[in-house]
């Protein structure tokens, strides 16, 4: 079945560690995103990348990094310069497009202790 | 950026229609209007789109106001499954490489049995 996968689900890091999140797509979609969710909060973009090798920086990118090597993969690292990594990361991809949808993939939730 | 501004909850009866509010008074000519929705702990899922006409699936309605700067997202019949935060979406692109993604607040939508 097509779709985004986004692993693992859980992840729990000591703080002052690097963590990197997996994003896989198999829709054959060109543009992927990252966002962060807080608690009861509306999702917030991080980083998107509309094609290979390609990616931009969304609202919130300090602390994070991302790279577009392979069209199907998009990960995302939280690294120890993000002051409040604890949160619900959500992965997503879409044709180019202005009409297209977007797909989310399942989520990893991040803990750092 | 345009920005979109919804009700932060509502409530509807199980079985009956569910109207939910967006506005979007800077919207420009070339945004879609996406709406999602989301269950605790899960990626958002798609809902509907539209530009310009209203819209439907089988899913829901989309009824977009004629100056575009309001849109109502309708469940006709509403059902148990249907209780999440429902997001509205504005979707610009403005050339290659620069497009931007705006979320709303989000509606939490209970259904009363």
């Amino acid at each position: 079945d097509g779709g985004i996968t986004q692993s693992p689900k859980y992840l729990f890091r000591k703080e002052g560690q690097n963590v990197t999140l997996s994003c896989e797509q198999n829709l054959n979609h060109d543009a992927m995103y990252w966002y962060r969710q807080d608690p009861g909060q509306g999702l917030r973009l991080i980083y998107y990348s509309q094609i290979v090798n390609d990616f931009q920086k969304g609202d919130i990118a300090e602390g994070y990094s991302v790279s577009r090597e392979k069209k199907e993969s998009f990960p995302l690292t939280v690294t120890s310069a993000q002051k409040n990594p604890t949160a619900f990361y959500l992965c997503a991809s879409s044709g180019r497009q202005q009409g297209d949808t977007q797909y989310f993939g399942p989520g990893t939730r991040l803990t750092v202790l | 950026d345009a920005k979109t501004t919804q009700p932060n909850s509502m409530e509807s009866n199980e079985e009956e229609p569910v109207h939910l509010p967006c506005n979007h008074s800077t919207i420009s000519g070339t945004d879609y209007i996406h709406w999602y929705r989301q269950l605790p702990s899960q990626g958002p899922e798609y809902v509907i789109h539209g530009l310009t006409s209203n819209v439907n699936n089988r899913m829901a309605s989309l009824a977009i106001a004629e100056d575009r700067k309001s849109s109502t997202l309708i469940l006709h019949r509403a059902t148990l499954r249907d209780a999440a935060v429902y997001y509205c979406i504005l979707r610009s692109s403005s050339n290659f490489g620069n497009e931007k993604l705006t979320f709303g607040t989000g509606t939490r939508l209970t259904i009363i049995p």
